[in-house]
């Protein structure tokens, strides 16, 4: 079974720190994505990445940057996180990006910014 | 422009009541069809990829099937398990990438 594993569920952070989300997926996918979702709004794209140190913008990538330095490992980083960007954020993978191709989600990180 | 629309926004049905769950599509050149389950408070799990109309893909009480507008989730005799948000996305339109519908909570009571 595909596993993508995001390092924390629920995280805390203070107006303006700096944030980092991480994420692992086991499969030898190329494909790497970080979505954010919100009530009424659905899952929207931040950032994918198809490829080590490749990254392309989402739909909604001010106030975020990337990091994939390794395959299987995918990061998100908020520069200065602000209270808008509570929100349930979801890490993907896929192989070898075609919008054909199945993507598998992890269990999700919730952060509250304060 | 591509879209994607979920129908009903909520849907509670009696243990045993069979529904359909909609997701009507408008995207050039579509690429797959995908639908998912969501529990609350988890990331999306994959259940079926629909690739061309009139496929049907089965597993367990759900059976997916796909027009070249809409789709269709369809539960047979469900069970109180079967509650949880369901998700259609959409891979390809203009930007190649997946839209994803707003979802359909489904509540099934005993």
């Amino acid at each position: 079974d595909v596993k993508v594993t995001q390092s924390s569920r629920y995280l805390v952070k203070r107006t303006g720190e700096k944030v980092f989300l991480e994420c692992v997926q086991d499969m030898d996918h190329e494909n790497m994505f970080w979505y954010r979702q919100d009530p009424g709004l659905g899952l929207r794209l931040i950032y994918f990445s198809y490829d080590v140190k490749m990254k392309e913008k989402g739909d909604i990538p001010e106030g975020y940057s990337v990091s994939r330095e390794k395959k299987e490992r995918f990061s998100l980083i908020l520069e200065s996180a602000s209270t808008n960007q509570t929100s349930m954020y979801l890490c993907a993978s896929s192989s070898p990006y075609r919008a054909g191709n199945t993507i598998y989600f992890g269990e999700g990180s919730w952060l509250t910014v304060v | 422009e591509d879209q994607v629309t979920q129908s009903p926004e909520a849907l509670r049905l009696q243990e045993g009541e069979s529904s359909s769950l909609n997701c009507s599509y408008t995207v050039s050149g579509l690429r797959g069809l995908f639908w998912y389950r969501q529990d609350p408070g988890k990331g999306p799990e994959f259940l079926f990829t629909l690739y061309s109309a009139g496929e049907e893909k089965e597993k367990e009480r759900l059976k997916a099937t796909l027009t070249k507008k809409e789709s269709f989730l369809h539960i047979t005799a469900p069970k109180p398990e079967d509650s949880a948000t369901y998700l259609c996305a959409v891979g390809g339109g203009a930007t190649n990438k997946l839209i994803f519908g707003t979802g359909t909570l489904l509540a099934v009571q005993p």
